[in-house]
């Protein structure tokens, strides 16, 4: 079984902070690393797949890093705003059968 | 385009109690799976599916049972219902092969074991 660890568990932000949480996993046999944005009641949405060292990718404001190497991903939000209250999920891939351990999450609330 | 149906939405079972968890894409995934969801846990696979007459278990497979018979329909059976089994459970899908799509997930169902 896959150790995958987030932090922070939360995080309180005012409006307009920027913030960012991390995601390790364990970096042998790495296929992919995928990130979640899931809101209360609400069912997990995809909101990157990362598959190479070095690789950025951006949504708006949202945006992930990678590094294989040593197995961490980081997940950025410039200028939060409180529709971006969710929990961030974060889930490597560690063979091309399409199984996702997931992390248990980063709980982010904005405050206006 | 319906994505992940998963029905019921809700559900409350006496202890001891089968029941069925119905997951229908109609995206012609291969990959299909199952997760729940507790408090403090985060989301754990229970078992997943890579196409029509595969599956496989996941972190935590112990009380359930999944069949593949096609590939639109991958059903989570309850064989003796639990109260460690209330929980909100989660189908996911997406295709295969490289990992480099995002699953789909259900809307959940939200199961209660008394």
């Amino acid at each position: 079984i896959l150790n995958v660890e987030q932090s922070p568990q939360s995080l309180h932000v005012q409006e307009g902070d920027s913030t960012n949480f991390t995601c390790s996993f364990p970096s042998s046999n790495f296929y992919a690393l995928h990130w979640y944005r899931w809101e209360t009641a609400k069912s997990p949405e995809a909101l990157f797949v990362m598959t190479l060292n070095g690789d950025e990718k951006k949504k708006g404001r949202i945006s992930a890093t990678l590094n294989t190497k040593e197995g961490y991903s980081y997940l950025y939000i410039k200028g939060s705003q409180p529709e971006d209250s969710a929990t961030y999920l974060c889930a490597p891939g560690h063979n091309q059968g399409g199984k996702l351990i997931f992390g248990q999450g980063t709980e982010l609330s904005v405050k206006p | 385009n319906a994505g992940v149906t998963q029905t019921p939405k809700f559900q409350v079972l006496k202890t001891g109690q089968s029941m069925t968890l119905q997951c229908a894409q109609d995206m012609n995934h291969e990959y299909m799976s199952w997760y729940r969801q507790d408090p403090g846990m985060g989301l754990r696979l229970i078992h997943y599916s890579v196409g029509a007459g595969i599956t496989d278990q996941g972190e935590v497979p112990n009380g359930y049972n999944v069949s593949r018979s096609t590939t639109e329909d991958f059903p989570l059976r309850l064989l003796s219902a639990a109260p460690s089994q209330t929980s909100v459970y989660f189908c996911a899908s997406s295709y295969l092969g490289t990992l480099n799509y995002g699953y789909t997930f259900g809307s959940g169902t939200r199961l209660t074991v008394v």
